[in-house]
């Protein structure tokens, strides 16, 4: 059963452009989001979370906003950088739920 | 600062032979897990220990056993590699176990293959 949902597996984007990152989950007891950016041969770096009880929070270029009755959270990245292009896991966590990350997509910034 | 480190970088085993993945941090961090990636299934969790003298299972133990050598030093061990084991791990570790505002430093990763 996948608790974390990262449907689409990339996306490409216009430097200058917004971002959307999608990310859906099933388990109601998640209690906190994160997400974690990977660039290639490195480990993956924390970026922004956010606690349930919000539904944004904001981080220079980052925000990240959390739509619990869909059960949904995306990132947003205003203005999108060349350097942006990564991949970006979306992760939930809980009292008693450990951290679950979803698949994780690639987003490439066109210059 | 090192943060977590991770050693080998790289290895190639045949099927059945043993190795063990170092990891160590040097952030004081109570918590520190070993995690897998494998293309289109994301960060699986291996194993974690929350605190030092402690380990527990995580999403996909079976294969692997581990030690939480002191706080610092957290290792995995491959007892008899499959294929199926060619995989990058990661190990990170996190200030205060598995709290969403204590979020995780991971390591570059050793990335293995078995053949």
């Amino acid at each position: 059963d996948q608790q974390v949902k990262q449907n689409s597996p990339s996306l490409s984007v216009q430097e200058g452009r917004i971002s959307i990152l999608n990310c859906d989950y099933t388990n109601s007891m998640f209690d906190y989001f994160l997400w974690y950016k990977k660039y290639p041969a490195e480990g993956p770096t924390f970026l922004i979370s956010i606690s349930s009880i919000k539904d944004k929070n904001e981080d220079g270029r980052f925000t990240v906003f959390l739509n619990k009755s869909a059960k949904h959270l995306s990132l947003h990245i205003v203005p999108s950088q060349p350097g942006d292009s990564a991949v970006y896991f979306c992760a939930g966590t809980g009292a008693n739920s450990k951290l679950t990350f979803g698949k994780g997509i690639t987003l490439s910034v066109r210059p | 600062n090192a943060g977590v480190t991770q050693t080998p970088k790289f290895q190639v085993l045949k099927t059945g032979q043993s190795m063990t993945l170092q990891c160590a941090q040097d952030m004081n961090h109570n918590s520190m897990y070993w995690y897998r990636q494998d293309p289109g299934m994301g960060l699986r969790l291996i194993y974690y220990s929350a605190s030092e003298g402690t380990t527990d299972k995580g999403e996909v133990p079976n294969g692997y056993n581990v030690s939480r050598l002191n706080k610092r030093e957290f290792s995995l061990r491959l007892e008899s590699a499959a294929p199926s084991q060619t995989s990058v791990y990661f190990c990170a570790s996190s200030e205060a176990g598995n709290r969403g505002d204590s979020p995780l430093h991971f390591g570059n990763g050793t990335r293995l293959t078995v053949t």
